[in-house]
């Protein structure tokens, strides 16, 4: 079976303290990995998709990065606007057209 | 553009009740998807579409039954609804290997 774990599950940083969050995935079959971004009542947002292990991408204060386990959402210097659900994903092979395993996220506050 | 949009926003049901939720998109996706979010649990794969007239089933299929008689829609039926049932629903769409885009998600409680 698939899996995606997510840590921390809560998240709590001063305004401009800067973290990571991790994800940690089943290896064998991984076609892609996904970040997204959900504010409450809201569906997700597309943040990012890593395929390959040194792989990394950024946007405005987020980074995402991949190894061969585990990826990471790095925030730096986050704002009270960066809070928020982080939700990591992962695309399997076999895993119906690319329907995607998500982890339970991690809840991100900022505080000012 | 519009995106994805899912309809109702809000629902609720007696137990035993039937109702469809639609979902549109407008970005011409092959590919469309139908999730459920529990707390605690992570969003989870109920079915999913490669193309029009085409259907198959995801993780949690149980008590549910789609429809994909257009490209730009995706059906998801309850035809006897029950507290189980219970949880947001998202629909997403995508072309084939690329991300995913979500609905803003249908909130349906079965009493």
């Amino acid at each position: 079976e698939d899996q995606v774990t997510q840590s921390p599950e809560a998240l709590r940083l001063q305004e401009g303290e800067s973290s990571s969050l991790n994800c940690s995935y089943t290896v064998s079959g991984l076609r892609g990995l996904f970040w997204y971004r959900q504010d409450p009542g809201k569906g997700p947002e597309f943040l990012f998709t890593l395929y390959s292990a040194g792989e990394e991408k950024e946007k405005e204060r987020l980074k995402a990065t991949l190894t061969k386990k585990e990826s990471f959402l790095h925030i730096t210097a986050p704002k009270p606007e960066d809070s928020a659900t982080y939700l990591c994903a992962g695309s399997y092979s076999g895993g119906g057209a690319d329907g995607l395993t998500f982890g339970k996220g991690t809840h991100l506050i900022i505080q000012p | 553009n519009a995106g994805v949009t899912q309809t109702p926003k809000f629902r609720v049901l007696k137990t035993g009740q039937s109702m469809t939720l639609l979902c549109a998109q407008d970005m011409n996706h092959e590919y469309m998807y139908w999730y459920r979010q529990d707390p605690g649990m992570g969003l989870r794969l109920i079915h999913y579409s490669v193309g029009e007239g085409t259907t198959a089933k995801g993780e949690v299929p149980d008590g549910y039954n789609v429809s994909r008689l257009k490209k730009q829609n995706f059906l998801l039926g309850l035809e006897s609804a029950a507290p189980s049932q219970t949880s947001v629903y998202f629909c997403a769409s995508s072309y084939p290997t690329n991300e995913q885009f979500f609905g803003p998600g249908t909130r349906l409680t079965v009493l």
